[in-house]
């Protein structure tokens, strides 16, 4: 059965910085992976979307890469904002039903300005 | 452009009340989706279609109930609402994979509180 893990839970760091998200996944077999920001009382929006064979997707200041033979992908924000406060959800697509998206728990970002 | 837009945003149901919460999308997605998020936890799938007239049951289908009459409209309805049932609930629609772009575009949530 597949599980997504996403560690840590809330992440609190000053304006600036440079920061990772990590997303960790139990079976490999996956059509893609999905990031996702979560603004309270918002739905979600996709951030970037990572292919099976591809490593990794960038969009102005977030980088996303995935490995998985390791079961594993990190969203990488660059110089971070206070405007980058979110929780950042990950879910993968399974392969074998290509309906089903199967969801990290997320993690919570503030950004301190 | 409207993407998928859901209603209510909130509502408070009553033990044992019944309701229907709509969702609908203009991007011609075949596939439609009805998630429940509850505080601190991923998204869980409640039930699913892959176009209009078909739809199956996700990780979390009891106590609700889905139509597809047409491509654009996915209603969820609740019978008999129960105090477990009080989360955000989320649809959401995509392409299949390998048909335009795989992204899943997803409503702004409503937040259903049953007491």
């Amino acid at each position: 059965k597949q599980e997504v893990t996403q560690i840590p839970a809330a992440l609190s760091v000053p304006e600036g910085e440079n920061l990772v998200l990590n997303c960790s996944f139990t079976d490999s077999a996956i059509y893609n992976l999905q990031w996702f920001r979560q603004d309270p009382g918002k739905g979600l929006t996709s951030l970037l979307l990572i292919q099976s064979s591809q490593r990794e997707q960038t969009s102005g200041r977030l980088n996303a890469s995935l490995d998985k033979s390791s079961g594993r992908s990190t969203l990488y924000i660059a110089a971070s904002q206070p405007g980058d406060s979110a929780t950042y959800l990950c879910a993968v697509r399974r392969a074998d039903s290509n309906y089903q998206l199967i969801w990290g728990a997320g993690t919570k970002l503030i950004i301190k300005p | 452009n409207a993407g998928v837009t859901q209603t209510p945003k909130f509502r408070i149901l009553k033990i044992g009340q019944s309701m229907t919460l709509q969702c609908t999308q203009d991007m011609n997605h075949n596939y439609m989706y009805w998630y429940r998020q509850d505080p601190g936890m991923g998204l869980k799938l409640i039930y699913y279609s892959v176009g209009a007239g078909i739809t199956d049951k996700g990780e979390v289908p009891n106590g609700y109930n889905v139509s597809r009459s047409t491509t654009e409209d996915f209603p969820l309805r609740l019978e008999l609402a129960a105090p477990s049932q009080t989360s955000v609930y989320f649809c959401a629609s995509s392409h299949p994979p390998g048909q335009g772009l795989p992204e899943a575009f997803f409503g702004q949530g409503t937040r259903l509180t049953v007491v």
